[in-house]
């Protein structure tokens, strides 16, 4: 069972606009949502995360929405870039109360921004 | 901050040999490294935990004797492919956890 679910699969966007990914939760105990980058041939690079508390996080062009009643968050990639072409993951883990801290992941969004 | 390092970066064996990847966080020390797996176009699968010190536990579906783990100290684990095949194919990618996982480059493995 896919514990995070990703939509789109795929996503094209032209350079200068704006990309929204977003990511969809059923398990409550999770209190960490991270975002990360992947470029081929690479591991993947921590963009930036959010806890539940709040329900915006924004660094520089990445911003973070979160919605903790419909138990979902979203990606909005600012002024994008044909720098920002690679493939995203959204994921989520429960921090307090476990041990372990394993990640689950979505099955990913690859972005093509076009110049 | 937070480097994690994977050597080798790529590997070409022979069917039926084994090879060792080595996982090291440079500047930190983690308790926890997991190692995953990656099919082209797919997501990170988690092939197992490991805690310093202690067994690695497993995902379901992993062969844990295919697969040995070791967490010999806190910056450094191994992955060693046994018997490899051409199925074990795949990029192998490990992180270093703290609060936050950081994860390595990868290690791309084709077994011919």
């Amino acid at each position: 069972q896919q514990q995070v679910k990703q939509s789109p699969q795929s996503l094209i966007v032209q350079k200068g606009g704006i990309s929204i990914i977003n990511c969809a939760y059923e398990n409550t105990a999770f209190d960490y949502f991270p975002w990360y980058q992947q470029f081929p041939g690479k591991g993947p690079a921590l963009l930036i995360a959010i806890r539940p508390d709040v329900s915006e996080k924004k660094e520089g062009r990445f911003t973070i929405s979160f919605n903790k009643s419909a138990k979902q968050f979203s990606l909005h990639i600012m002024d994008s870039q044909p720098g920002d072409s690679a493939t995203y993951f959204c994921a989520a883990k429960q921090d307090r109360g476990s041990t372990l801290g394993r990640l689950y992941f979505g099955r990913g969004t690859q972005l093509t921004v076009w110049p | 901050g937070a480097v994690v390092s994977q050597h080798p970066s790529w590997v070409i064996c022979k069917s039926g040999t084994s090879v060792k990847i080595e996982c090291r966080s440079l500047d930190f020390q983690a308790t926890t490294m997991f190692w995953y797996r990656q099919f082209p176009k797919q997501s990170l699968m988690l092939m197992a935990t490991s805690n310093e010190g202690s067994k690695a536990t497993y995902e379901q579906g992993v062969e844990k004797d295919k697969f040995l783990i070791n967490h010999a100290s806190l910056t450094l684990s191994t992955l060693t492919v046994t018997s490899a095949h051409p199925e074990d194919s795949s990029f192998y990618i490990c992180s270093a956890a703290t609060v936050t996982q950081y994860f390595g480059p990868g290690t791309r493995l084709l077994v011919l």
